[in-house]
């Protein structure tokens, strides 16, 4: 079973400040997504990452691929309160199945 | 484009008794997941269907959950009996394919065991 990490679990910064998350496994994943989740709400997509190495940016987000596709970075500039949530590492085997979601990083941007 | 759709939004009942979850997925979405998330966790994964067919339930507590998609359009998910440590938010997510496609998730069901 591939198991997925996250660090930190809890992360507080003022408004404007830089910030990154960690999603780490000992297992290769053919692809890693990212997703935000909001109180109440389910999770919401934000990335797909495939290629090993991959970077992509949204907006003030930055994602990264680790080369040898078993750990991912999300980096946020000037963080901002909309960006308060809980961020989730997620992936699957190359078959699409065993699904498996990190426990998380809650994002706390205080204004 | 509607989304997921998932009902009861909330539940409350005692241990030993029974309860089911209802979701409607998006229109054309082949793969459907049901998820259980406990407090403070990352949604775990219990069962995951291709068209009408279960390609993933290797985390579903066989004993007491059960879920089934009629006409690889809606899904039911049922517990029973429920115990103390059933208590969570169950997610239903829709995809068009499996794999890396995006997965869309309904507001859950809150799920309290008393």
């Amino acid at each position: 079973t591939q198991l997925l990490e996250q660090s930190p679990q809890f992360l507080s910064i003022q408004e404007g400040e830089n910030l990154t998350v960690y999603c780490n496994s000992s297992s290769v994943f053919s692809s890693l997504q990212w997703y935000r989740q909001e109180p109440g709400e389910g999770p919401v997509l934000l990335v797909t990452v495939v290629t090993g190495g991959e970077v992509k940016k949204l907006k003030r987000l930055t994602f990264q691929f680790g080369d040898a596709r078993k750990d991912s970075s999300l980096h946020i500039t000037a963080a901002q309160p909309g960006d308060t949530g809980l961020y989730l590492c997620a992936g699957g085997d190359n078959y699409g199945q065993n699904f498996v979601f990190g426990p998380g990083t809650r994002l706390s941007v205080l204004p | 484009e509607a989304g997921v759709a998932q009902s009861p939004r909330y539940k409350i009942i005692e241990k030993r008794q029974s309860v089911a979850f209802w979701c409607n997925p998006i229109s054309g979405h082949a793969t459907l997941y049901w998820y259980q998330q406990i407090l403070g966790q990352g949604p775990k994964l219990l069962i995951q269907f291709q068209n009408n067919g279960v390609v993933d339930d290797s985390q579903l507590p066989k004993d007491r959950f059960s879920a089934e998609r009629l006409k690889g359009v809606d899904s039911t998910l049922k517990i029973q009996p429920a115990k103390l440590e059933d208590s969570a938010v169950y997610l239903c997510a829709s995809s068009f394919g499996s794999g890396y496609y995006e997965q869309y998730f309904g507001p859950g069901t809150r799920l309290t065991v008393t």
